[in-house]
């Protein structure tokens, strides 16, 4: 079965501070891999999306930036954190199917930061 | 481009009653509408996927239909309980992979 795992659980960083996410999903070739912020009573951002390796599709323009160096790894950076970025951030996968897929999310990370 | 609304009050109900979200959407009918399910702290786990052609469907407690005329989409929960409670969203898809969720709805089932 398919597995997705995103770490750290929780985060705490201070402002002007690099920041590496990492996510890795098990069981499954060629996903959709997906990076959604989620702000406290707000809905999921989408911040980047990658349909292979080294492709990367950025939806909002800000200091974060996204890679996949593996097939199964996508990690999400930054070279210096503001205090707008903190937040509950989720990695998903889906299957490519052409539309209507099911994302499928990791555990999240909560990362404040100060 | 696509907006997905959904009721920002909560939703509060009695154990044992039918609980019933809305989800509209606010221009071309979606391929598809999913609805997922969110606890605090958690990510959210997909529940049921509709597709335009579909008036209905249903998952055990659970039931979706989609009715492209009044843009929307209602979520049901048979015989609620408790362990229901928690965030739901909706989302949307067409052709491409990329869904646009809703805020979600926060239901809160009472004993």
């Amino acid at each position: 079965s398919q597995t997705i795992h995103q770490w750290p659980a929780t985060l705490v960083q201070p402002v002007g501070s690099p920041l590496s996410l990492e996510c890795t999903v098990e069981g499954t070739s060629n996903p959709n891999l997906y990076w959604y912020r989620q702000a406290a009573g707000r809905g999921l951002q989408l911040l980047f999306y990658s349909v292979g390796i080294g492709q990367i599709s950025s939806e909002v323009p800000q200091n974060l930036s996204a890679s996949r160096p593996q097939d199964r790894q996508f990690i999400l950076s930054s070279k210096k954190l503001l205090l707008s970025d903190s937040g509950f951030y989720l990695c998903a996968w889906s299957v490519p199917s052409g539309g209507g897929e099911t994302q499928y999310f990791g555990p999240g990370t909560r990362l404040l930061v100060l | 481009s696509q907006k997905i609304e959904q009721n920002s009050e909560a939703l509060n109900i009695q154990e044992g009653k039918t609980a019933t979200l809305t989800c509209n959407y606010t221009n071309y009918s979606p391929a598809y509408l999913q609805w997922y399910r969110q606890d605090p702290g958690r990510g959210p786990v997909f529940l049921l996927l509709i597709r335009e052609n579909e008036k209905e469907k249903r998952k055990e407690r659970l039931k979706v239909t989609f009715d492209t005329t009044l843009k929307q989409s209602l979520f049901h929960i048979t015989a609620s309980q408790p362990a229901d409670s928690a965030t739901y969203l909706c989302a949307s898809s067409g052709g491409s992979y990329i869904p646009t969720f809703g805020r979600g709805t926060s239901l809160i089932v009472h004993p």
